[in-house]
């Protein structure tokens, strides 16, 4: 199985701050991999997939990026709805797996 | 729209049978796949398997020995059993749509049922 290190566990940023998160594969998955947000209490949803591609209503200020093993996604103008966990996904191959997830607040 | 929902029974006892229902909307099961993931309480997620859009299943290997998925495309709604639970398969179940374009990629999920294994 392919294993998803994500980093860091916890994030605390300001409104309108950039902040990044990372995520490291046990072996290249060729850009087959996507963000989930989930917000407390709720379901995740698909932010980004093929590393890149922004999904459908997904606000511009998130962006991925990366390539083989190492990818990051990157968060512009922090706002007060972004506070939620974030997890990254490979579908390179099956088990499809999921990083342990990152859990941004807002100081 | 697009839709799924969760239903199954509430609390369940350690060694019995899991069964729950995904009733989807908005798309057919015969164009779309759907997965099932999981989540145990304050940690992350878990693939557990799927049912292509032409009626293949696939399965983690860490869950195939206690794990079936199937569907009644008649009725919508696409049915996970389990056996053998134990108290670590306390968490919310939720189903997928995959994603059609991006296989591997989940676009729609459901609002998740709570499972409780408990004595």
């Amino acid at each position: 199985d392919i294993q998803m290190t994500q980093s860091p566990a916890s994030l605390s940023a300001s409104l309108g701050e950039t902040v990044t998160i990372e995520c490291r594969a046990s072996e290249d998955i060729y850009n087959g991999l996507a963000w989930y947000q989930q917000k407390p209490g709720k379901s995740p949803q698909l932010l980004i997939y093929n590393a890149n591609s922004l999904h459908t209503g997904v606000p511009s200020r998130f962006s991925g990026s990366g390539s083989g093993t190492q990818y990051s996604l990157k968060i512009n103008s922090l706002q007060s709805e972004d506070v939620a966990s974030y997890f990254c996904q490979q579908y390179y191959n099956y088990p499809l797996t999921f990083g342990s997830g990152t859990k941004l607040e807002i100081k | 729209q697009v839709q799924l929902k969760e239903s199954g029974p509430g609390p369940v006892q350690p060694s019995e049978t899991l069964s729950l229902t995904c009733t989807v909307s908005g798309f057919s099961l015969t164009s779309y796949g759907v997965n099932w993931v999981r989540q145990p309480p304050g940690k992350g997620l878990e693939w557990m398997g799927r049912m292509r859009y032409n009626g293949d299943t696939s399965y983690n290997s860490a869950l195939k020995s206690r794990l079936s998925i199937s569907r009644d495309t008649s009725k919508n709604q696409v049915f996970l059993k389990m056996n053998s639970l134990q108290t670590d398969d306390t968490g919310t179940y939720y189903c997928t749509r995959e994603g059609h374009t991006v296989r591997g990629t989940f676009d729609y999920w459901g609002q998740g049922v709570m499972v409780t294994v408990s004595s």
